[in-house]
Formats: structure tokens, C-alpha cells, sequence
């Protein structure tokens, strides 16, 4: 079965543009969230969607948004790119929205580099 | 907000040594921990878990980790690494709703 998968894996983007990254969660899944990786640093929340509605936000400012579709995959977006975004990107997929038992499951992330 | 610290940033050990990665939580009502690997060029993977029960869990690869709740710790162990250990190791707090992460910790296996 498929994991996980993102795209695109690798892209550079001037300051002040706008950049979508996709996101195909696992088969069945229907919960995806949204995790900042900046280097040397772990991971961090952005968004978590569930059955298309949002179910949590993390401490990232109106830039940031996304959408989940009908086929559970998902869109994050940024708007008005700055330098400190340059990160990779991280969505993680799980078969329910909540409850301790759910393990999520990541993709290999896109790299964004913000020029 | 729950939230774990890692002390360890980068760690260098010789093949067959045994390790050992500091994970410290803060309390906040139910517990839920785990530890993920991330490997050169790899997406994060799941060690292990710890939810409720026995406090020593087992891995993959050889991985355990032990909650001691009088500690607030959650310290990964391997009794003997290997090369192919080499990655980033991150504990992590929270739920499929919401993860919280550590700073991660660098581990470099040499031959």
C-alpha cells in the first residue's frame, strides 16, 4: 500500500510569493495534519484536518491555511513568503481524528526554500 | 500544553556500543508518548509507543524505551547499535490530533 505522499519534494520560491504543497494521505486515512520542520529542529503543528473540517491550529500566523477535499488529500498553503519559511514540510496521515490509539503515519515532506 | 525536551543534541558512539537518549516530559494529565526516527533523506518513522501498561516498550530494530513516571522520562535504549542507526531520533508527546516534538537528538554511529 501507498504511504503517504507529498508533493512537490523540492521547490524554491521568491520572498512575497505564495506556494501550495499536495498531500495524499494513506488509503482509508481521514484525518491529515501539517507539521514545520525547520532545520535542526523537530517538527511543528500547523493544522490538522479531519472529515474536511479543521480540527486544530497551531501557532502560525493567517499565512498559513489549508483545505482537506472530499478524497481526504489536502492542501497547505502560504501566502506572502518570508525568508523564515524556508522549511520542510511534513504531512502525517491517520485513520481517525483523535484518540490516543491512532498512530499517524508521515510523508517524506517538501522541501521549501524561500529565496 | 504537554510538552518533552531531549538534552542529548548529537551523539557519537562506535558500533556495537549501547545507547541511551534522554526524553523528559511535562505532566499533564493522560500521558502519551512516543519516539520517531528520522534516517538520511527519509520521512519520519515510528519506533514505538507508550500509552497505558507495562512502562517497557518495544520496538522495531532492537528499540526500547521505558516510562518512569516518577522521573517524567521516556529515555530510548538500544544494547548494542549499528551503523545503520545513524539518524535523528525525536520524542514526542500528544495525540493523532496533535504532536508535539522535541529538539531531536543526532546520533552518529561510526565503524
Amino acid at each position: 500500500d501507498a504511504g503517504v505522499t507529498q508533493s512537490p519534494t523540492h521547490l524554491i520560491k521568491t520572498r512575497g510569493q505564495q506556494v501550495t504543497l499536495r498531500c495524499s494521505p494513506i488509503s482509508g486515512h481521514k484525518s491529515v495534519s501539517w507539521y514545520q520542520q525547520v532545520l535542526g529542529q523537530g517538527p511543528q503543528f500547523i493544522f490538522q484536518y479531519y472529515e474536511k473540517e479543521e480540527r486544530g491550529r497551531g501557532n502560525f500566523p493567517d499565512r498559513f491555511s489549508a483545505r482537506q477535499f472530499p478524497n481526504y488529500s489536502s492542501e497547505l498553503n502560504v501566502n506572502a513568503l518570508l525568508l523564515g519559511d524556508s522549511a520542510l514540510y511534513l504531512c502525517a496521515s491517520s485513520p481517525q481524528g483523535t484518540g490516543s490509539g491512532n498512530t499517524i503515519y508521515f510523508g517524506e515532506g517538501s522541501w521549501l526554500t524561500v529565496v | 500544553a504537554q510538552s518533552v525536551s531531549q538534552h542529548n543534541h548529537h551523539v557519537i558512539l562506535s558500533e556495537a556500543a549501547s545507547l541511551e537518549l534522554g526524553c523528559n516530559y511535562s505532566y499533564g494529565g493522560t500521558v502519551n508518548l512516543f519516539w520517531y526516527v528520522q534516517y538520511p533523506g527519509q520521512h519520519l518513522q515510528l519506533l514505538l509507543k507508550y500509552f497505558s501498561g507495562d512502562p517497557l516498550v518495544k520496538g522495531i530494530k532492537g528499540f526500547e524505551a521505558e516510562f518512569i513516571k516518577s522521573k517524567f522520562s521516556f529515555n530510548l535504549r538500544k544494547p548494542s547499535v549499528q551503523w545503520s542507526d545513524t539518524a535523528e531520533y525525536f520524542c514526542a508527546t500528544g495525540t493523532a490530533s496533535k504532536l508535539t516534538f522535541g529538539t531531536g537528538t543526532r546520533l552518529q554511529v561510526t565503524l
